[in-house]
């Protein structure tokens, strides 16, 4: 595709449900990674794939949290049961490598915009 | 852990006013520093990105300069104009460990630029 897309663009859910959010990487790219913006805040990083294994999952905030990527392309962020703080805009971005290459920028897509009851 | 701080938080500006934004950073062990813009209910679009090595880099009327030894970069907007209005943001792509160009961001400078 022609850039990095995200589906739902807009989720509204209840607290305790189970959410999950779509990444599309532009395509031939190595390196997925998922960030999460609060409002008035700049995007915090959440976890990072090369390939299909995720290389860094440090920043997700707890075991509720988890994300694949099977076939090395698409992308899945879930969350189980859900809280009101985890209302953010979930941002997706995709890279050629991910080799730490000085060159190399980050893709973002528009995001999906969580809001939990 | 890196911690990156934007100066001012918003700021506002007549067209045509030159203007600077400021990024500070606390680990000079980066790999790249990278500015981007976001426009409300959108993603991030990149718009320079200074390699460690490199003092500077330059996009049509923007300028962003990288000292690493301070732990600063600039970001110069020359003769601004209302369609630069939108967040600007700072990151730096971490070196070390297994997360290569990971970017840990600022909080943004909220710029407005009015007619």
């Amino acid at each position: 595709g022609a850039g990095v897309s995200q589906t739902p663009s807009n989720k509204v859910t209840e607290k305790g449900k189970y959410v999950e959010l779509r990444c599309d990487p532009i395509s031939g790219h190595t390196a997925l990674y998922w960030y999460r913006q609060s409002l008035g805040q700049g995007p915090e990083f959440l976890i990072y794939f090369q390939g299909t294994g995720a290389a860094d999952d440090s920043g997700l905030p707890n075991d509720r949290f988890f994300a694949v990527r099977p076939e090395g392309s698409v992308s899945t962020l879930k969350i189980q049961r859900t809280e009101r703080g985890d209302s953010a805009v979930y941002l997706c971005a995709s890279s050629l490598w991910g080799r730490g290459d000085n060159q190399e920028t980050q893709y973002f897509g528009p995001g999906t915009r969580l809001l939990v009851l | 852990k890196q911690e990156v701080t934007q100066i001012p938080a918003a700021l506002s500006v007549p067209e045509g006013e030159n203007l600077v934004l400021n990024c500070s950073f606390t680990d000079s062990a980066i790999y790249n520093l990278q500015w981007f813009r976001q426009d409300p209910g959108k993603g991030l679009t990149s718009l320079l990105l200074i390699q460690s090595s490199q003092r500077e880099q330059t996009s049509g009327r923007l300028n962003a300069s990288l000292d690493k030894s301070s732990g600063r970069s600039t970001l110069y907007i020359a003769a601004s104009q209302p369609g630069d209005s939108a967040t600007y943001l700072c990151a730096s792509a971490n070196a070390g460990g297994t997360s290569y160009g990971k970017l840990t961001f600022g909080q943004g400078t909220i710029l407005t630029v009015h007619p």
